[in-house]
């Protein structure tokens, strides 16, 4: 099993440039989420959505906006970046019932110069 | 606001010793808390605790909840270098339609010769 694929791994913008991060999760889980990291700040949530057609704002949505077109995918989209989205963004999924803890990807390296 | 404090933020020790990481938090509607270790990639899992007085353990870490004081600790036994990284405590809620968890801004570990 994959777990949770993110794509792509490293990526360049300059400001004002638009890129969709995308993420796919193979567990079969209903709720996903979108997290950045920065250095100090442990990671902070941005969206999540629990099933598909469904979001909802995290604690850091602005600037950002989030599709879930299935159960599978949910994309992160910077429609205009600056540079303090340079970050680490983290996608994760979680299975509702069961008590399973939140499977992450390996992550996306952002830099906005 | 829900709320995760995790203290130290930083610790240096020596290999052989003994430390407790400890997470206090302020959220509503509490589902569990989870222990994460965060080397140079994603989050890896640790434990998930529900339960007040409940010790987790796995090899040399162990965990407990306390849900009347809203705390947690996690302990690490005869630490090794290997230990060396960010160890990040999160707590899930439930918001009616979905589990959200917020996380501590960490605690990293170094663990010397």
């Amino acid at each position: 099993n994959a777990g949770v694929t993110q794509t792509p791994k490293f990526q360049v913008l300059k400001t004002g440039q638009s890129m969709t991060l995308q993420c796919a999760q193979d567990m079969n889980h209903n709720s996903m989420y979108w997290y950045r990291q920065d250095p100090g700040m442990g990671l902070r949530l941005i969206y999540y959505s629990a099933s598909e057609g469904t979001t909802d704002k995290g604690e850091v949505p602005n600037g950002y906006n989030v599709s879930r077109l299935n159960k599978r995918e949910f994309s992160l989209r910077l429609e205009s970046a600056a540079p303090s989205q340079t970050s680490v963004y983290f996608c994760a999924s979680y299975r509702e019932a069961g008590g399973s803890p939140l499977h992450f990807g390996n992550g996306t390296r952002l830099t906005v110069t | 606001e829900d709320k995760v404090v995790q203290s130290p933020l930083s610790l240096v020790v020596h290999e052989g010793d003994t430390v407790t990481l400890n997470c206090s938090y302020e959220v509503t509607n509490f589902r569990s808390l989870l222990w994460y270790k965060q080397e140079k990639k994603a989050p890896t899992f640790l434990f998930m605790l529900t339960s007040s007085g409940i010790e987790k353990k796995s090899g040399r870490l162990s965990s407990i909840l306390d849900k009347k004081e809203l705390f947690s600790i996690l302990n690490i036994t005869a630490t090794q270098t290997g230990d060396s990284a960010v160890y990040l405590c999160a707590v899930g809620v439930y918001t009616g339609t979905a589990s959200k968890l917020t996380f501590g801004t960490g605690t990293r570990l170094q663990v010397t010769l």
